[in-house]
């Protein structure tokens, strides 16, 4: 079964860069979606956008100015960067990976399957 | 729309059965992923493709989905399954981004 582990910094100063890795087991990174989710304290998750294997990427419009994925297939780990954070952006951040799902009928189908265990970070002088 | 709709907070008797509604324009087109999350916990795909569930969730765990409103159900509810739950869709923009719903506290009484 694939595993996901975040690792990085818990603790960013206001208008400094927010970087996190999240390391890949068990399993290829070179096939799906691999998605960065946050989940400020108290509060609902928000997806932060995905990084395509081929490469390709797709970002929260709210956030798309400021952060940025990369990944890496010959480390099996992809990356988050978060530039000019504020308090605003202290939050539990998780990594995920995301399959399409074949189903018959309209609807196309898409799910989270695996998660890594969350990093917390803190924004803070 | 890109939004998704959840009730903030549900409550069931042990062992009733509780609805989970998720409500969204996207779900006329995508079918709803189904997220189980209990405090300081990462999330844990319950529910799938409308009706599917992962290796290892309860049968008592069930979906359905009718025009653009997406429904996990539990049956039976047991202490356990007291959480948050979140739902979630690719969006309908056709740029393929992501979306949430706010998530649905259930409490087991």
């Amino acid at each position: 079964q694939v595993q996901l582990q975040e690792s990085g910094p818990g603790l960013v100063k206001p208008s400094e860069t927010l970087s996190l890795t999240c390391s890949v087991s068990r399993g290829s990174i070179s096939a799906y979606y691999w998605s960065w989710i946050r989940q400020p304290p108290g509060k609902g998750l928000e997806w932060m956008g995905y990084i395509h294997y081929s490469g390709t990427t797709n970002y929260n419009p709210s956030l798309k100015s400021r952060v940025t994925i990369s990944i890496d297939t010959s480390k099996t780990q992809f990356s988050l960067r978060l530039t000019s954070v504020t308090t605003a952006d202290t939050a539990v951040y998780y990594c995920a990976r995301e399959i399409p799902i074949a189903v018959a009928g309209e609807r196309g189908a898409y799910s989270m399957d695996v998660w890594g265990q969350g990093a917390a970070v803190t924004v803070s002088s | 729309s890109s939004e998704l709709t959840q009730d903030p907070a549900v409550s069931v008797a042990l062992g009733q059965t509780v609805r989970i509604t998720c409500q969204g324009d996207s779900l006329r087109i995508y079918h709803a992923g189904w997220y189980q999350q209990k405090p300081g916990q990462a999330p844990v795909l319950v529910m799938y493709a409308q009706n599917t569930r992962p290796s290892g969730i309860p049968g008592r765990f069930s979906g359905s989905i009718s025009g653009n409103t997406a429904s996990l159900i539990i049956t039976g509810a047991q202490a356990e399954d007291e959480a948050d739950y979140y739902c979630n869709s690719r969006d309908t923009s056709g740029n393929h981004l992501v979306v949430f719903g706010g998530g649905t506290k259930v409490t087991v009484l």
